[in-house]
């Protein structure tokens, strides 16, 4: 079965440090990857997706099929960024999308 | 270009009454979902449906019906709530099952039953 593993419940950084988000999957295949962002009672949206291979927001996401992760980062948090994140993985075989528990990110002054 | 439309926003229910959160997208999209998002627990999928006509259980469907009324709309069915059921639910759509196709997803309805 497939699963989405995200580790840290709450990020706490200081605007200008670096940020790293951690996502395990399991999936026997090969997966779609997704990160998408929820700000403050606002809905889901598309932060990347990992067969774009782009940046948004200054924010990075690798896929490792060996270490089956697909970490988000970001060299310098900015204030803005302080969200909710939650990994995605969908399934080519199953149509389905399936979300990790989420990441709070809170970047402080 | 609205995307996905979810009524109501918020609604407050007693336990054991029932009730029908409404979804709609206008983006042509054949797969459309619905979540449920628990503090702890993410986003947890109730219901999916690849295309018209095709409705899927997912990982929490216990208390819950759906109706995939048209390629355009998806509802929700609570057929008697439960304190359990207090959570925000979310509807998505996807262009299709198969792809590296994104979800969009609605505003969201905050419901608290009581």
């Amino acid at each position: 079965a497939q699963r989405v593993t995200q580790p840290e419940k709450l990020l706490s950084v200081f605007k200008g440090a670096p940020v790293e988000l951690k996502c395990n999957y399991s999936y026997s295949g090969s997966p779609e990857l997704f990160w998408y962002v929820q700000y403050s009672r606002q809905r889901l949206q598309l932060l990347l997706r990992h067969i774009s291979r782009e940046s948004i927001k200054g924010f990075t996401a690798d896929l490792n099929k060996g270490e089956t992760s697909f970490h988000l980062k970001k060299p310098f948090a900015q204030e803005e960024d302080s969200a909710m994140y939650y990994c995605a993985l969908k399934a080519p075989d199953w149509g389905k999308f399936q979300f990790g528990a989420g990441t709070q990110v809170v970047v402080t002054p | 270009n609205a995307g996905v439309t979810q009524t109501p926003k918020f609604q407050v229910l007693k336990t054991g009454q029932s009730m029908t959160l409404q979804c709609a997208q206008d983006m042509n999209h054949n797969s459309m979902y619905w979540y449920r998002q628990d503090p702890g627990m993410g986003l947890r999928l109730i219901y999916y449906s690849a295309s018209e006509g095709t409705t899927d259980k997912g990982e929490v469907p216990n208390g819950y019906n759906v109706s995939r009324l048209n390629k355009r709309e998806f509802s929700l069915r609570l057929e008697s709530a439960a304190p359990s059921q207090t959570s925000v639910y979310f509807c998505a759509s996807s262009e299709g099952p198969v792809g590296n196709t994104e979800a969009f997803f609605g505003q969201g309805t905050r419901l608290t039953v009581v």
